[in-house]
């Protein structure tokens, strides 16, 4: 079992829907969780931290389930800007030093 | 915010030569960054980790005669792929982090292709 878990997709969506992704991670220890975006080619860029209670940024909201050990992204009025690969990220074990990626889900935001 | 600084961008070398890759924190230090390799429409998968004035700790299954990694300072790290073979072809990055909770900022990657 990976590490990190999460659909590939791709998940194509009309422009303004409201799309979620979820994220499941194996190691009960984990600490940190984050959502990062990868355009193609390019380097990750942080999306959000995701907190135990929850957290909300604007259109994206991220939501931390540690009984289920999954994390979640909500996307909501998407927009064509929004097409990207979104990549769950989370620390291994207690340790703060090293994260390990999710493959990726690829979003494709149709006009 | 944290800046993390990698060269080059892309690299083109021939089989059997080295290849060396930079990545600096410009305006923090980072007593600990890390190196990642990605194929295409893969993950980022975590080589190693450099820690600075040590030696660095490489994941299993990756080659550390292979992947030379030198961390001399709190601000730069390099990566020198040793004798590349095509199959080292692939997109590599540079991370660090501010602290815990903070996130890891990246460098824009090189892409390296052995021919």
């Amino acid at each position: 079992r990976k590490e990190v878990e999460q659909d590939p997709g791709p998940f194509n969506v009309p422009e303004g829907a409201t799309v979620a992704f979820n994220c499941t991670y194996s190691n009960s220890a984990s600490q940190s969780f984050f959502w990062y975006r990868q355009d193609c080619r390019k380097e990750p860029k942080l999306l959000m931290s995701v907190y135990s209670s929850g957290n909300e940024d604007g259109r994206f909201t991220a939501q931390l389930n540690r009984a289920s050990q999954y994390i979640s992204l909500l996307i909501r009025d998407s927009k064509l800007s929004d097409s990207a690969t979104y990549l769950c990220v989370v620390n291994r074990g207690s340790s703060a030093s090293k994260i390990i990626f999710g493959s990726g889900t690829r979003l494709s935001i149709r006009p | 915010g944290a800046v993390v600084s990698q060269h080059p961008s892309w690299v083109i070398c021939k089989s059997g030569t080295s290849v060396k890759i930079e990545c600096r924190s410009l305006d923090f230090q980072a007593t600990t960054m890390f190196w990642y390799r990605q194929f295409p429409k893969q993950s980022l998968m975590l080589m190693a980790t450099s820690n600075e004035g040590s030696k660095a700790t490489y994941e299993q299954g990756v080659e550390k005669d292979k992947f030379l990694i030198n961390h001399a300072s709190l601000t730069l790290s390099t990566l020198t792929v040793t004798s590349a073979h095509p199959e080292d072809s692939s997109f590599y990055i540079c991370s660090a982090s501010l602290g815990y909770n903070y996130g890891y900022t990246f460098g824009s990657g090189t892409r390296l292709t052995v021919v």
